[in-house]
Order: C-alpha cells, then structure tokens, then sequence
C-alpha cells in the first residue's frame, strides 16, 4: 500500500515554464487537496476535489490549473511559473469529505522557480 | 472563516521535561481539531484529532491535547519531552461546509528538545 504518492520530489523551473506536479493515491479516497508550505505561513490550501470529476478552489488558487479524470489521480498544473510560487507542495488525501477523518499526505515536492 | 493561531514559532523543552505547544482557534460552527507533526523532508502525519467527547485526547507517541470550548484552545502536551519529539508541530481546524471540507492550518512550532 503505497498511500500517497507525489512526483517529483524536487524540480527548478525558469520563470514562465510550465509543468504539471503528480499525485496519485491507491487507498480509493475520495477527497484530494493541494497545499503548499512557505515558512512562517504554515499550509495554505491551493485547490481541493471531492471526488472524480469535481474540484473547487482553495485559499490561494491563482497561477494553478487541476483536473480529477479519476479517483486516483490529482494532478496540479503551473501555467507559467513565478519566483512567487516557488515552495513545498503537499498533496493530501482523505476517505471521505466526512468531518472524522484525518488527512493522509504525501511527502512533498520542493519547486524552486527562477 | 476558520483561523488557527500559534503563537509561538519555536519551543524548546529540556529532555525529560513537559512540553506544551499552543493553539487557538476560530470557527462557526463545531469545530474539528487535530495535531499535524512533520519531520524534516517528510509528509504531515496526524499526531490526534478532536471529533467530539471527552476534552482531553490522547494521541500517538504519548501526546495528548485538551480541547477548552470557552477558551477556543486545543493546547499538545507531553508529560516528558524526548529527543526524538524535536519537529515541527501544525494544529489545524477542519470545518464540514456541505460543499467539501476545508482543513485550515495554523503557521506551525517548531518543537527543539535538547539534551
């Protein structure tokens, strides 16, 4: 049981290039977010799905494109990259939307844009 | 809107010493609290959660968090601090909105347990 999975683990982006960060995850969860973490700004949340099919924004969604074609798969899309989005993404996972289950996350991808 | 606060960037305990890292909170409605630890280039990994019952929760590792509704506060607290516990701590709120919940993190403590 893999759990969450997210690639790459590191990358560098010029400013303006695009690229897409993967998230998969073979627990069935129906519930996929992206966050990212900057220092002294905790976890802040970029988009969120409820299930294949539906996504909605989050707290810092501009500069982000995601789709959700199946249960397992969550990618998140930079359209042209900024020094401003250069941080630690997380993907995190959950059952169900349900209030009494926990999140399970991902170990992270460190994106440095320049 | 939900909030979390912690006041403190760091903490540092004394090896055998008890610990406690703070949080408050702001949400609407009930809240649903939990404990995130994260250790250097790792994932989040829930520490406890506060559903609803009993006020003080108890967690993994010998942690534990006392829920006060009047105070909006759901403080971790460890009776002996180990080395081992030196990480960063989030405490986050999740509030069911109908349309998908959110979980909302505080800006996280970074616990140092020195020897």
């Amino acid at each position: 049981n893999a759990g969450v999975t997210q690639t790459p683990k590191f990358q560098v982006l010029k400013t303006g290039q695009s690229m897409t960060l993967q998230c998969a995850q073979d627990m069935n969860h129906e519930y996929m977010s992206w966050y990212r973490q900057d220092p002294g700004m905790g976890l802040r949340l970029i988009h969120y799905s409820v299930g294949a099919g539906i996504t909605d924004q989050g707290e810092v969604p501009n500069g982000y494109n995601v789709s959700r074609s199946t249960t397992e798969d969550f990618p998140l899309r930079l359209l042209s990259a900024a020094p401003s989005q250069t941080s630690v993404y997380f993907c995190a996972s959950s059952y169900s939307y349900r209030e009494d289950y926990g999140y399970t996350f991902g170990s992270g991808t460190r994106l440095t844009v320049v | 809107a939900q909030s979390v606060a912690q006041p403190e960037d760091q903490v540092n305990v004394a090896e055998g010493n008890p610990l406690t890292v703070k949080c408050t909170y702001s949400v609407s409605g009930n809240p649903y609290l939990f404990w995130y630890v994260q250790y250097p280039n790792r994932g989040l990994q829930v520490l406890l959660k506060y559903i609803t019952g009993d006020n003080l929760v108890k967690g993994s590792y010998g942690f534990e968090a006392e829920f006060n509704k009047s105070q909006t506060s759901f403080h971790l607290k460890k009776p002996s601090a180990l080395v081992s516990d030196s990480a960063l701590y989030f405490c986050a709120v999740r509030e069911f909105t109908g349309g998908g919940n959110k979980l909302t993190f505080g800006t996280g403590t970074q616990l140092k347990v020195e020897l």
